[in-house]
């Protein structure tokens, strides 16, 4: 089946600086990309949706200028946590629409913010 | 910071019970419905989908039913295993909205020994 592949799985940063997770269709060209948060013990919460060559789709609540998404590869689509700051620590999860199949995910990635 | 957010509704099952697990949903427009099964730490897996033209699916282990009139979605597992320990969601999706899934809050199933 179709493969996301998710970098890095594990992050720590100091706050004030910022972290690029990096999520990678590896056997299929992903048009459109979901990045998602997951607190502990919560359910996946969208935080915006991106398609390849076009600016990323964000959901209400979410800072598009702190959550900074580029997708200018069918192959890749990056989520920069800018300014990190101790709230930011989450797990963050990517997901790609793979046509004619379920959406695949990545593994996520734990940030903590020190 | 982080959300106060409700604890996730837990179900424990004796291993080779069957175990059922349960989800409402909110949008009477979805049509498109996905269990996902998540491990700690790690991204969800598929188990298994249905769309709103059927009531039951089967795979491996696993039945899906849906309800459109009440908007329930039901997960069976039979002979419930300890790798099925896991958190198991329910996600909704609408025709036309690229397959934008909206996940439910989530369910944590204890296989006991």
């Amino acid at each position: 089946g179709a493969v996301v592949s998710q970098h890095p799985s594990r992050v720590i940063c100091k706050s004030g600086t910022s972290v690029k997770i990096e999520c990678r269709s590896l056997d299929f060209q992903a048009t459109t990309m979901f990045w998602y948060r997951q607190f502990p013990k919560q359910s996946l919460m969208l935080m915006a949706t991106s398609n390849e060559g076009s600016k990323a789709t964000y959901e209400q609540g979410v800072e598009k200028d702190k959550f900074l998404i580029n997708h200018a590869s069918l192959t890749l689509s990056t989520l920069t946590v800018t300014s990190a700051h101790p709230e930011d620590s989450s797990f963050y999860i990517c997901s790609a629409r793979v046509s004619g199949s379920p959406n695949a995910f990545g593994s996520g990635t734990r940030l903590t913010v020190v | 910071g982080e959300s106060v957010g409700l604890h996730l509704p837990t179900l424990s099952v004796q291993e080779g019970d069957n175990s059922i697990i349960n989800c409402a949903y909110s949008n009477s427009a979805s049509d498109y419905f996905i269990w996902y099964k998540q491990e700690s730490g790690k991204g969800p897996q598929f188990i298994i989908d249905i769309r709103s033209n059927m009531d039951k699916r089967q795979g491996q282990r696993v039945t899906v039913l849906l309800n459109k009139t009440v908007k329930h979605l039901s997960l069976q597992i039979a002979a419930t295993q300890p790798g099925d320990s896991a958190v198991y969601f329910c996600a909704e999706s609408v025709s036309g909205s690229a397959r934008q899934l909206t996940f439910g809050s989530g369910t944590q199933l204890t296989v006991l020994p």
